[in-house]
């Protein structure tokens, strides 16, 4: 994950509350990718950009979530209100540059647990 | 939308066998990637695969994009410990860069 760092790796917050996963990513890329992993659904993905413009957003679950790109160096994935049904590992992810748009590195990962 | 097949789900060996997963595709792909995931990390990726029919090896794994395009395998020859974890393939089809992923496979190697 040396290519993606994201914060905070676990959190755990209460239903209702609003929850900020934070992406920065270290190394050259075009595309970031925000994925969330959970048991029954496997990987799936919220959302990309490209050059720092949300291209895709049609994975994102519902108007709670959000995400922005204000740079080349942050994103951020916001949920607001939360709901236990929320709880998964949400991964940010990105391509282009060096290695190529079809490869993707994924930062480690922010566990969350809604109760 | 796409959908990926991947199989099996899990799978426990002893170290030193051979170990195939594949991934059959609803639709066709353009790109068929392999990654792995240990406890608590984020996927890394194995191989990638850019033709129908190309293979590709990565040490000791090996990877095949399928004829048709709507499928992919990977073995793992002489399983060792360090080979555990959960594999995913990931396709892409189209011209966009939206990868869809496998549920993945569990392999537990036991020394």
């Amino acid at each position: 994950d040396a290519g993606v760092i994201q914060s905070p790796r676990h959190e755990v917050t209460e239903m209702g509350q609003e929850v900020t996963l934070r992406c920065k990513p270290i190394s050259g890329h075009d595309y970031l990718f925000w994925y969330r992993q959970t048991m029954m659904r496997g990987l799936e993905l919220l959302i990309y950009f490209n050059n720092n413009v949300p291209i895709d957003d049609s994975g994102m679950p519902e108007d709670r979530f959000s995400a922005k790109m204000p740079n080349a160096s942050f994103s951020t994935l916001k949920i607001q209100p939360s709901e236990p049904r929320d709880s998964a590992v949400y991964f940010c992810a990105i391509a282009g540059g060096y290695s190529g748009a079809n490869v993707l590195t994924f930062g480690a990962g922010s566990r969350l647990t809604v109760l | 939308g796409q959908q990926l097949n991947q199989s099996p789900q899990s799978m426990f060996i002893q170290e030193g066998e051979d170990v195939s997963m594949n991934c059959t595709s609803s639709s066709i792909f353009n790109t068929w990637l392999w990654y792995k995931q240990d406890p608590g990390e984020g996927p890394v990726l194995l191989i990638a695969l850019y033709k129908a029919g190309e293979l590709t090896s990565n040490g000791r794994l090996t990877a095949q994009f399928g004829i048709t395009r709507k499928d992919s395998f990977l073995n793992i020859s002489a399983s060792i410990p360090s080979d555990v974890g959960i594999y995913f393939c990931a396709g892409r089809g189209g011209s966009n860069y939206k990868l869809t992923f496998g549920k993945g496979t569990l392999l537990t190697v036991n020394p």
